[in-house]
């Protein structure tokens, strides 16, 4: 089982602001990254699929960057938007499976 | 294409009950995945498929828990004498394999199936 921690677990933020959320994950064993949001009632959306330290990977307003030698990845939200409010899961790959994240909770305050 | 897609959506059963649930991937995923999310938690790996090989399977997955993926397309998930402890979301995924592993590969998730055990 590999330890996969996500902070904060939930944050609220006004329409505008922009914010940044960590996902930390053991460096051995490790293969991928993949970042999903999950809104309510939808399905999980694959974001960003990151392998290489200091990656950086950017959609619209999003961004994400990777260091694999010390665990982490921060994803990026510019100017939050209403829409924008869902559940942002990672999940690193260890070469035989995924390990997801709880999870952190956005809610964006119009 | 429709996407992945899951049935049924919701499940309600009682404690002793066999279930089962069906996942229909994105006609060309050769990847299939089975995952198992309860409140609070992010989705728990259960096992995966490439074409109708059952490649992984979680350690942590009781012998009451089965899949299959007969003809490497729909899969079924059986959970057999069902406790109140499998109550959760069943997620489904499938993705089309680029490398060995799968480590790159984007997963398309379905609705999920709701399972309430009572």
């Amino acid at each position: 089982i590999l330890n996969v921690e996500q902070s904060p677990q939930s944050l609220h933020v006004q329409e505008g602001d922009s914010t940044n959320f960590t996902c930390s994950f053991p460096s051995s064993n490790f293969y991928a990254l993949h970042w999903y949001r999950w809104e309510t009632a939808k399905s999980p959306e694959a974001l960003f699929v990151m392998t290489l330290n200091g990656d950086e990977k950017k959609k619209g307003r999003i961004s994400a960057t990777l260091n694999t030698k010390e665990g982490y990845s921060y994803l990026y939200i510019k100017g939050s938007q209403p829409e924008d409010s869902a559940t942002y899961l990672c999940a690193p790959h260890t070469g035989n499976q995924f390990y997801f994240g709880t999870g952190t909770s956005l809610t964006v305050i119009p | 294409d429709t996407g992945v897609s899951q049935d049924p959506r919701h499940k309600i059963t009682k404690r002793g009950q066999n279930v089962t649930f069906r996942c229909d991937p994105i006609s060309e995923h050769n990847r299939l995945y089975w995952y198992r999310q309860t409140l609070g938690q992010g989705p728990e790996f259960l096992t995966y498929f490439q074409n109708e090989a059952q490649l992984e399977k979680s350690r942590l997955l009781s012998d009451r828990f089965s899949a299959e993926r007969p003809k490497g397309s729909f899969s079924t998930l059986e959970i057999q004498r069902t406790e109140q402890g499998d109550s959760a979301m069943y997620l489904c995924a499938s993705s089309l394999a680029q490398l060995a592993g799968g480590s790159t590969d984007t997963q398309y998730f379905g609705p999920g199936t709701r399972l309430t055990v009572l």
